[in-house]
């Protein structure tokens, strides 16, 4: 079946450093893969997705490449700010788009 | 756009009352909703999907006669706990996908349960 395994947190920065999450999967076919983002209290929200092998997904400065030869969707920010503070799920969904599996998700803490 | 809605945000009920949440899809036509709860410091644990206009299918181990779910109209679907107990105490997300973006769900900003 398919998974999703991300790095276990909490990830602790200071701001303006670089962020890597890494996120690798498990899956049949050819899968969407999303990272959501989760702010203290709130739903989840959608951050960025790549549909396909070698798309790059990108929003906000973060961005994540679908590199299908690792299966991996590591997200990245070359310069965290401290409201990027949240939770951090990585996630695919089957050729359908019927269900979504997530990671375990990952906090992120940016200390000024 | 993609604008999910959830009502209430937070709340708190005697045990064994039942509590409904909505979820509501503002500026789309959602064909599927899903329903998803959410532990402390945990990742979201699908509870069902439903359809409009047609009965919820039920993740294993989720009990349908005590989550209930009516998907009646294309921007309206409700989770139902019945009699509910301490242990329904959650963090419950709705999601929205409409047939265009199939990929895509888009969530609500979820609904805290608290039953004492």
């Amino acid at each position: 079946g398919n998974s999703v395994t991300q790095m276990e947190g909490p990830v602790t920065l200071s701001e303006e450093a670089f962020l890597t999450i890494n996120c690798t999967y498990t899956a049949t076919g050819y899968p969407s893969l999303f990272w959501y983002v989760q702010y203290p209290g709130e739903g989840l929200q959608l951050l960025l997705k790549a549909t396909k092998a070698d798309d790059k997904g990108s929003n906000k400065g973060f961005e994540a490449t679908y590199r299908k030869e690792t299966t991996s969707f590591h997200l990245e920010k070359g310069s965290v700010q401290v409201s990027d503070s949240a939770v951090y799920f990585c996630a695919l969904s089957n050729n359908a788009g019927n269900m979504l599996t997530f990671g375990g998700g990952t906090r992120l803490m940016v200390k000024p | 756009g993609a604008v999910v809605s959830q009502h209430p945000s937070r709340v708190i009920c005697k045990s064994g009352t039942s509590v409904k949440i909505e979820c509501r899809s503002l500026d789309f036509q959602a064909t599927t909703m899903f329903w998803y709860r959410q532990f402390p410091k945990q990742s979201l644990m699908l509870m069902a999907t439903s359809n409009e206009g047609s009965k919820a299918t039920y993740e294993q181990g989720v009990e349908k006669d005590k989550f209930l779910i009516n998907h009646a109209s294309l921007t309206l679907s409700t989770l139902t706990v019945t009699s509910a107990h301490p242990e329904d105490s959650s963090f419950y997300i709705c999601s929205a996908r409409f047939l265009a973006g199939r990929e895509t769900q888009y969530f609500g900003p979820g609904t805290r349960l608290l039953v004492l």
